[in-house]
């Protein structure tokens, strides 16, 4: 079992459709990020955090730390959304442990 | 926000020779830069973790003689693949950690580097 799971693996949904993606991990961390990566391959960081509750945009991410669990919600999907999304938890000082990756395709 | 470039986007280049991939931080001081490889449809692989002025500190099963890694300033680090073959296909991304205006540490993923050997 991996360290960090992330649901679904794959998500298609229709333009303006409400998203989650969900985040479970096992291992003690001392923050969580949210990492977005496109066709092309670069990855933007998209949040970091630690705790509660934080939003960008049409992006909302949460955790709860006591559940070990993390959500993504993207309001208003656009096609432009699609990409993988992944969850890394950050152990220790600085090690990232990654999921497996979320791949979202949104249709118009 | 913050940003981190690598240079070059892609390289292809033949079997046995070497290929240097530069990460930089172009408007914070990165104290610890980190390399990853992604095979394709799976996700990043920490190959190394490397502070300013001091050696790489390589990941279980990453060869530190075919992967040179030199971090010689607070915004750049260089990885080198040395004697490439076609098995170091990859996707390589750098990411940069450093402390930003406001006193947050946070890491920054570069756009990657795309190595195909021939």
């Amino acid at each position: 079992k991996n360290e960090v799971e992330q649901s679904p693996q794959n998500l298609t949904a229709q333009e303006g459709e409400f998203i989650t993606i969900n985040c479970s991990y096992s291992v003690g961390i001392s923050a969580l990020h949210w990492l977005q990566q496109h066709p092309g391959g670069g990855i933007v960081s998209l949040f970091m955090l630690s705790s509660g509750k934080k939003k960008h945009g049409r992006l909302i991410a949460t955790i709860n730390i006591q559940e070990k669990h993390s959500s993504l919600h993207i309001t208003a999907s656009h096609p432009r959304d699609s990409a993988v999304y992944i969850c890394a938890v950050i152990q220790g000082a600085q090690k990232l442990v990654f999921g497996q990756g979320t791949r979202l395709t949104i249709n118009p | 926000g913050a940003v981190v470039s690598q240079h070059p986007s892609w390289v292809i280049c033949k079997s046995g020779t070497s290929v240097k991939i530069e990460c930089r931080s172009l408007d914070f001081q990165a104290t610890t830069m980190f390399w990853y490889r992604q095979f394709p449809k799976q996700s990043l692989m920490l190959m190394a973790t490397s502070n300013e002025g001091s050696k790489a500190t390589y990941e279980q099963g990453v060869e530190k003689d075919k992967f040179l890694i030199n971090h010689a300033s607070l915004t750049l680090s260089t990885l080198t693949v040395t004697s490439a073959h076609p098995e170091d296909s990859s996707f390589y991304i750098c990411s940069a950690r450093g402390v930003l205006a406001g006193g947050y540490n946070e890491q920054f993923f570069g756009p990657g580097t795309r190595l195909t050997v021939l």
